[in-house]
C-alpha cells in the first residue's frame, strides 16, 4: 500500500539531546512537509521540501533541522535548541497541486 | 503569518442533526482552500481541495462551499452521525509558494 511512515511513535528525549523522527513515503512526492501541533492548537509548519536537496523554513524553524537526500526520505532532528519540544509531529507529502497533503500517523515528543 | 481562522473551536451536534462552520482566509493572492477530517488516533485525511470562487464539493453527507471574493468556506454535515465526530481542518495555499497555512479547527462531537 502506498502511504507514508513515520516512526517511532512515542519518542522520550532526556534534556541537551538531539532527536530524529523519521518520515518515509513511497508515494513518488516530491513536496513533504513537518509539522508540529500542541494541544488546542492548529497545525504549525516547521520544514518543507519541493525536491531532492532543497528544503525551506516553515513558520517555526528555530531549533530543528532537516535534510533531504532522497525523494522518499524527510527526516526532522529536534535539537537541544528547542527549548520547548514536548509537542505532536505530524510528516506530510504531496504530488502536484492542488493536489491534497497525505499525512503519517505521527510521533508524540515528550521531555523526560 | 497568514491569518486562517475557524469557529467554532468546537460544537456539539444530536445524531440526525446538521450542522456547519466557518473557514475564513485571506481573500488576497488565493490558490487553493483544503479540508481535512482528523479523527482521534487517526491522520488526517482530505475531504476537499477547492480552488475556483463559488465551488461546492460534495462526498456523502458533507459538503462545502467556497467564497473567494470575500475569504471565507463554510463546511456543512448533513444528518450528522457518532462516525463523523472528528477535528475538521482547513488549510490555505497562496498563489506562491507551495505550503499550507493551517487553521485551529473545529472539533465535531456527535451525540447518539
Amino acid at each position: 500500500d502506498g502511504g507514508i511512515t513515520q516512526s517511532p511513535k512515542y519518542l522520550f528525549r532526556k534534556e541537551g539531546q538531539n532527536v530524529t523522527l523519521s518520515c518515509e513515503q513511497n508515494l513518488n512526492h516530491d513536496a513533504m512537509y513537518w509539522y508540529r501541533q500542541d494541544p488546542g492548537q492548529g497545525l504549525r509548519l516547521i520544514y518543507y521540501s519541493q525536491i531532492v536537496n532543497d528544503f525551506q523554513k516553515g513558520d517555526i524553524a528555530e531549533g530543528y533541522s532537516v535534510s533531504r537526500e532522497k525523494k522518499e526520505s524527510f527526516p526532522l532532528t529536534v535539537t537541544s535548541a528547542q527549548k520547548n519540544p514536548t509537542a505532536f509531529y505530524l510528516c506530510a507529502s504531496r504530488g502536484p497541486r492542488p493536489q491534497p497533503q497525505h499525512f503519517g500517523d505521527g510521533t508524540r515528543l515528550s521531555i523526560l | 503569518i497568514l491569518n486562517v481562522e475557524q469557529s467554532p473551536q468546537s460544537l456539539h451536534v444530536q445524531e440526525g442533526d446538521s450542522t456547519n462552520f466557518t473557514c475564513s482566509f485571506p481573500s488576497s493572492n488565493f490558490y487553493a482552500l483544503h479540508w481535512y477530517r482528523w479523527e482521534t488516533a487517526k491522520s488526517p485525511e482530505a475531504l476537499f481541495v477547492m480552488t475556483l470562487n463559488g465551488d461546492e464539493k460534495k462526498k456523502g453527507r458533507i459538503s462545502a462551499t467556497l467564497n473567494t471574493k470575500e475569504g471565507y468556506s463554510y463546511l456543512y454535515i448533513k444528518g450528522s452521525q457518532p462516525e463523523d465526530s472528528a477535528t475538521y481542518l482547513c488549510a490555505y495555499s497562496a498563489a506562491a509558494g507551495n505550503k499550507l497555512t493551517f487553521g485551529g479547527g473545529t472539533r465535531v462531537l456527535v451525540k447518539p
